[in-house]
């Protein structure tokens, strides 16, 4: 079956480390999107890519970073240097990067604890 | 910058009765999309239904209807016979027409009682 799939379900770090969160598609979507989830915020648009090797920053980027070496994988590094990092992210994906034309899959979601 | 406001945090239903979700937006763009997507308790987030801006026509799609007020710019969303199913958090998304991104609200989370 085709879709998303972010792995681990639930992530438990330590303050002050690195972590990736991982996301991959089989859908053979060009175009690829993070989001962030806080309890009555709605989703907040972190980076996305419309294609291998480019992504553009969303509206919360600071404190992330991503890459997009494969078609197939867009993974999400949350720094340090992001302040508030526990949250609930889901990343998605279009056939291209024009949402209002395309619908937008979604995987199944990571929930980041920092502590 | 294209906003999207969802008035009512949370909203409950009996089985069986209809329930109506409001969604304001505000944009200066005359064409462009219109959305509300479910996320269950699952998390897993799913389209319920897309309107098109000119299209006159409300969407449709089974129990899922849209009133879409242009001139209000207003987009809620009724579910007629609610389903124990249709608890879930609703989010209203707006994306302009060629736009690389989706703006949601905040949400409105439906209790449905048995």
């Amino acid at each position: 079956d085709g879709g998303i799939t972010q792995s681990p379900k639930y992530l438990f770090r330590k303050e002050g480390q690195n972590v990736t969160l991982s996301c991959e598609q089989n859908l053979n979507h060009d175009a690829m999107y993070w989001y962030r989830q806080d309890p009555g915020q709605g989703l907040r648009l972190i980076y996305y890519s419309q294609i291998v090797n480019d992504f553009q920053k969303g509206d919360i980027a600071e404190g992330y970073s991503v890459s997009r070496e494969k078609k197939e994988s867009f993974p999400l590094t949350v720094t340090s240097a992001q302040k508030n990092p526990t949250a609930f992210y889901l990343c998605a994906s279009t056939p291209a990067g024009v949402p209002s034309i395309y619908e937008q899959y979604f995987g199944p979601g990571t929930r980041l604890t920092v502590t | 910058a294209q906003t999207v406001t969802q008035s009512q945090p949370e909203m409950s239903v009996q089985e069986a009765e209809t329930v109506t979700l409001s969604c304001t937006y505000d944009t200066s763009e005359s064409d462009y999309y219109l959305f509300w997507y479910k996320q269950p308790p699952s998390r897993q987030m799913i389209l319920v239904i897309r309107q098109e801006a000119y299209k006159q026509q409300n969407a449709t799609e089974n129990r899922f209807s849209v009133n879409f007020q242009k001139a209000a710019k207003s987009f809620s969303l009724k579910i007629s016979d609610s389903q124990l199913g249709d608890a879930a958090m609703y989010f209203c998304a707006y994306s302009g027409s060629g736009s690389e991104k989706l703006v949601f609200g905040k949400g409105t989370k439906l209790t449905v009682n048995p």
